[in-house]
């Protein structure tokens, strides 16, 4: 079956312009996730869905950032006036269910290029 | 404070050879462990996972053991292929609360 997707694959936004990154989940997971990969460095947490509640937003780095997923399926990461600190790749995950020791399913990213 | 840490790469080996790729812990609560692998040009995917302290996760010939007393979850193969050149990384969540918090990740090479 089809894994994560996320969309655009690469992306480079001049500083100051806002961006929107997409992921589609696995059909059916109630979890969804989204990381920043920095380059050499694990994922950092950013924010936590459970259908269309977003349960856990500690990692956000700032304001400009934002996330929803309005129908419990589709979730989109904007970030508003792109700074070249967010640069880097942004990861979707989905899982299954609600048990935080279920797999994670990971999508390809996006590479963010600020310029 | 909750975070993971993992031994820095690159990590070259010759085919056949035993790997230990080592990660310790520190945890405010009761932690899960895991072990992703993300092979060239792919996402990340899990490779094991251990729940509860003694618990061995295994693998594709990857175990890990979570040992509470020494805070540690390394990985260890007894006999690395080719095939095994990967990206691999250690993580833990706290409490079954999903947030997760990865290491930086540990490249290991595996030469034929």
């Amino acid at each position: 079956g089809a894994g994560v997707s996320q969309s655009p694959r690469y992306k480079v936004a001049k500083r100051g312009q806002d961006v929107a990154l997409r992921c589609d989940p696995i059909s059916g997971h109630v979890s969804l996730f989204w990381y920043q990969q920095a380059l050499g460095q694990g994922p950092e947490f950013l924010t936590y869905f459970q259908n269309e509640a977003q349960l856990d937003k500690s990692g956000l780095p700032s304001d400009r950032f934002f996330a929803e997923r309005p129908e419990g399926s589709v979730s989109t990461l904007k970030i508003q006036r792109t700074q070249q600190e967010d640069s880097a790749v942004y990861l979707c995950a989905s899982s299954l269910g609600r048990d935080a020791t279920m797999e994670q399913y990971f999508g390809p990213g996006t590479r963010l290029t600020v310029t | 404070g909750n975070s993971v840490t993992q031994m820095e790469g690159p990590v070259t080996l010759s085919e056949e050879a035993f790997l230990t790729i080592n990660c310790t812990y520190t945890a405010t609560g009761y932690p899960s462990l895991f072990w992703y692998v993300q092979y060239p040009g792919e996402g990340l995917q899990l490779l094991l996972k251990a729940t509860k302290a003694d618990d061995k996760g295994s693998n594709k010939g990857f175990e890990a053991t979570y040992r509470k007393e020494t805070t540690s979850f390394h990985l260890e193969k007894g006999s690395v292929q080719v095939s095994d050149s990967a990206v691999y990384f250690c993580a833990l969540s706290v409490d079954n609360f999903n947030k997760f918090y990865f290491g930086s990740g540990t490249k290991l090479n595996v030469k034929p």
